[in-house]
């Protein structure tokens, strides 16, 4: 399953909403789909599974919608320290795939 | 806290085996898959595959001729073998846990060169 994120790079401002996409080639079986957080150097960090349950710790300004092929991560309102690269995982089907991820920057 | 931490060599010449480790701490190996995913310097996160608890694997069709993975529950850690590489496997290697990584190591970078 191919996944295509969208836009490839989001500029935008403190305190603005980000709204992130992440398509499927093909339904997703039960809605496995995560979202990862990454920034420079630094591991993957979960900020959703099973496409909208927020991970421990994760503030409630992130959040997962969709189902089938179409998912979308909200961010309400950034933060300074959410400028990062996002990255959406299927993990329903093998072999489990990343999309190529989305740079938001300011 | 559960935490992963890898460790292996950081060079492999080519034509080699890439050989990492990864140590779990604070809990336990039991009732969970194990995934391992590499980066590319610059790159995205690709999915190598996954081995449970108990041994069984699932192993990404790119790679399945060179790869291996294996647990020891009684260390606590799992491996990864990667065969006969290239500068294309030159990467940054994390472990993780479960099929979505709700834990990471900090990864290692494993550099492919004579």
């Amino acid at each position: 399953i191919v996944l295509t994120q969208s836009p490839g790079t989001l500029s935008l401002s403190p305190g603005e909403r980000a709204t992130l996409s992440c398509r499927a080639s093909q339904v997703l079986t039960s809605d496995y789909l995560a979202w990862y957080q990454q920034k420079p150097g630094q591991a993957p960090r979960l900020l959703i599974s099973f496409a909208s349950i927020r991970a421990t710790g994760i503030p409630d300004r992130f959040s997962g919608s969709g189902s089938g092929t179409d998912f979308t991560l909200t961010i309400s309102s950034l933060e300074p320290e959410d400028f990062a690269v996002y990255y959406c995982q299927q993990y329903g089907h093998s072999p489990l795939t990343f999309g190529g991820g989305t740079k938001v920057d300011i | 806290q559960v935490q992963l931490q890898e460790s292996g060599p950081g060079l492999v010449k080519p034509s080699e085996t890439l050989s990492v480790t990864c140590t779990v701490s604070g809990g336990s190996l039991d009732g969970y898959y194990w995934s391992w995913v590499r980066q590319p310097p610059g790159k995205g996160l690709e999915w190598l595959g996954y081995v449970y608890f108990t041994g069984i694997t699932n192993y990404n069709p790119s790679l399945e001729s060179r790869i291996s993975m294996s647990v020891d529950t009684s260390k606590n850690q799992f491996s990864l073998k990667l065969t006969s590489v290239t500068a294309a496997d030159t990467a940054l290697y994390f472990c993780a846990r479960r099929e979505w990584g709700d834990y990471w190591g900090q990864g290692i970078l494993v550099t492919v060169s004579s």
